[in-house]
This record gives structure tokens, sequence and C-alpha cells, in this order.
């Protein structure tokens, strides 16, 4: 089945810890992206790419890191400069920017 | 002002009953999606918009460009409809989220 994975479902951290967020599709598609969710507030731009070994900043990047390295594969690095990394993180890809994007089941993060 | 507001924020419906979801937007668009947002997080794209309609099974999506405002409408609602529903609008190639609206429909 094609589809897009996120693991862990639920992840927790520890104050000072960096923790990666794992995104992989089967969808063959080009581009690729983070989304962090809050309560109460709509999905917010971490981080995009439109190509393997490109990314792009979003609206929030502060805090976070990602890399390219393989067309299936969009990893999100939450670091400890992330004051407020406790939310809901969404990965989703689409064939070119513009297009449909799907999305992937979502990755829980806790602070301990 | 966030430049995606939905209304209403929550909805009850009883089962059988026709909804509607708004959405209206403050920005130049190039589409417009509509979400559906399940309690254990996943996300599924309904429609994409550019102009006019667009209908799949009971749900039915409009978008006005003039007014910039969309509808969401679903015909013979049912418990499993009971979901978030996501409107976003697509400009410069970006995504801009409202924040959703809770529907719940009982049987």
């Amino acid at each position: 089945d094609g589809g897009i994975t996120q693991s862990p479902k639920y992840l927790f951290r520890k104050e000072g810890q960096n923790v990666t967020l794992s995104c992989e599709q089967n969808l063959n598609h080009d581009a690729m992206y983070w989304y962090r969710q809050d309560p109460g507030q709509g999905l917010r731009l971490i981080y995009y790419s439109q190509i393997v070994n490109d990314f792009q900043k979003g609206d929030i990047a502060e805090g976070y890191s990602v890399s390219r390295e393989k067309k299936e594969s969009f990893p999100l690095t939450v670091t400890s400069a992330q004051k407020n990394p406790t939310a809901f993180y969404l990965c989703a890809s689409s064939i070119g920017q513009g297009e449909t994007q799907y999305f992937g089941p979502g990755t829980r993060l806790l602070v301990l | 002002k966030n430049e995606v507001e939905q209304s209403p924020q929550n909805l009850t419906a009883q089962e059988g009953e026709f909804i509607t979801i708004n959405c209206s937007y403050s920005v130049g668009i190039s589409a417009l999606h509509w979400l559906q947002q399940h309690p254990g997080g996943g996300i599924v794209s309904l429609f994409m918009l550019s102009s006019g309609k667009k209908k799949h099974g009971r749900l039915i999506a409009t978008i006005n460009i003039q007014e910039k405002h969309s509808s969401l409408h679903i015909t013979a609602s049912h418990p499993r409809d009971s979901a978030v529903y996501i409107c976003a609008v697509r400009s410069n190639y970006k995504l801009t989220f409202g924040k959703g609206t809770l529907l719940t429909v009982n049987p």
C-alpha cells in the first residue's frame, strides 16, 4: 500500500534533549512538509522540501532542523532550542508543490 | 485577524441532518482545500477547489472567489462523519489553515 508513515506515534522528550521524528513516503512524491498542530490553532508550517537535498524554512522553523537526503524520507529534529515542543506533528507529501497534500498519521510529542 | 476563518467552531447535529460549515478568507488564493481530521489525528484531503462546486458522495464543496467564501455541506449526516473539518487556502504555493470545525453527529 502506498502512503506516508510517521513514527513513533507518541514521543517523550526530556528537557534539553534533541529528538527526531521520522517521516517516510512511498508515493514517489517530490515535495514533503512538516506541520505543527496546537490545540485551538490551525496547522503551521515548520519546514518544506520541494526536492531531494533541498529544503526551506516555513513560518515557525526556529528550534527545528530537517534533512532530505532521500526522496522517501524527511526527518524532523526538535532541538533543545525549541522551548515549547509539546504538540502534534504532521508530515505531508505531494507530487509537486501546489498539488494535493497527503498526510501521515502524526506524532504526538510530550515533554517530561 | 486570521487569514482563514471558519464557522461554526463547534457543531452538533442529529443523524440525518444537513450540515453546512463555512470558510472565509482574506487573501487572494489559487485553490482552497477541505480536510477531515479524525479523533486519532490523521488528516484526509476531501476536496481541492479553485472555482464552482465539487461533489463526492454525501459531501459537497462550493467556492465563491469574488466573495472569498467556501462552504462544505454534508447531506444525510451520520455519526461516522464526526470529525474536525479544516479549511486551508493556497496562495503562492503556501497553505494557510483555519482552526477547524468540530462536528459531532449523534445517532
